[in-house]
């Protein structure tokens, strides 16, 4: 019973455009959500994150939005770098569940110079 | 200069053996998480403690054991039960009991090859 589903495993864009990340879930009770990045043999580190009573974040050059109603939230990168090159996971939290996460699978982003 | 330690970055061992894999962290961080993660894979949860002395399991214990002696430390030991235990295993921790703050750190990950 996957929760949290990211449905495209790899992505690619252009250096200087924007990339568009999706991840879905089905646990109506998640209400805090987290996107990480993770290189090759390392730890994913945090990237942005949004409770359920927002529908947009902004940090930089990351914004996440969530639609709630459709539970979906996706993470915009632009412009996108080639240092962005990475796996992105989305993750998700409800207060029942304390302070455990629910990951999804994970994109591959390559961003081409 | 705070974070999470994960010692060592790759281990190998032969089947039949348990292997225990240390994190440490300096975060002052109540909760501490065990995943791993297979390969075109996401990250699945092994073992997590909230307190001191206490943890429970995620969705994939078997084959494994941890404690939780300290707040500082959580080894988990891969046990000869585990039947595919080549893969990478990552420790995170966070702190616990403040809504929208679930924010997890990890550390680097150990890769460990069963042979």
């Amino acid at each position: 019973d996957q929760q949290v589903k990211q449905n495209s495993p790899s992505l690619s864009v252009q250096e200087g455009r924007i990339s568009i990340l999706n991840c879905d879930y089905t646990n109506s009770m998640f209400d805090y959500f987290l996107w990480y990045k993770k290189y090759p043999a390392e730890g994913p580190t945090f990237l942005i994150s949004i409770s359920s009573i927002k529908d947009k974040n902004e940090d930089g050059r990351f914004t996440v939005f969530l639609n709630k109603s459709a539970k979906h939230l996706s993470l915009h990168i632009v412009p996108s770098q080639p240092g962005d090159s990475a796996v992105y996971f989305c993750a998700a939290s409800d207060e029942t569940s304390g302070s455990r996460l629910t990951f999804g699978e994970g994109t591959q982003l390559t961003v081409n110079p | 200069d705070g974070g999470i330690t994960q010692s060592p970055k790759y281990l190998f061992r032969k089947e039949g053996q348990n292997v225990t894999l240390s994190c440490e962290q300096n975060l002052n961080h109540d909760a501490m998480y065990w995943y791993r993660q297979d390969p075109g894979q996401g990250l699945r949860l092994i073992y997590y403690s909230q307190i001191v002395n206490d943890f429970q399991k995620g969705d994939i214990a078997e084959g494994y054991s941890v404690s939780r002696e300290k707040k500082e430390s959580f080894p988990l030991t891969v046990t000869s039960a585990q039947k595919n235990p080549t893969a990478f295993y990552l420790c995170a921790s966070s702190i616990v009991g403040q809504t929208g703050t679930d924010t997890q750190y990890f550390g680097p990950g150990t890769r460990l090859t069963v042979l």
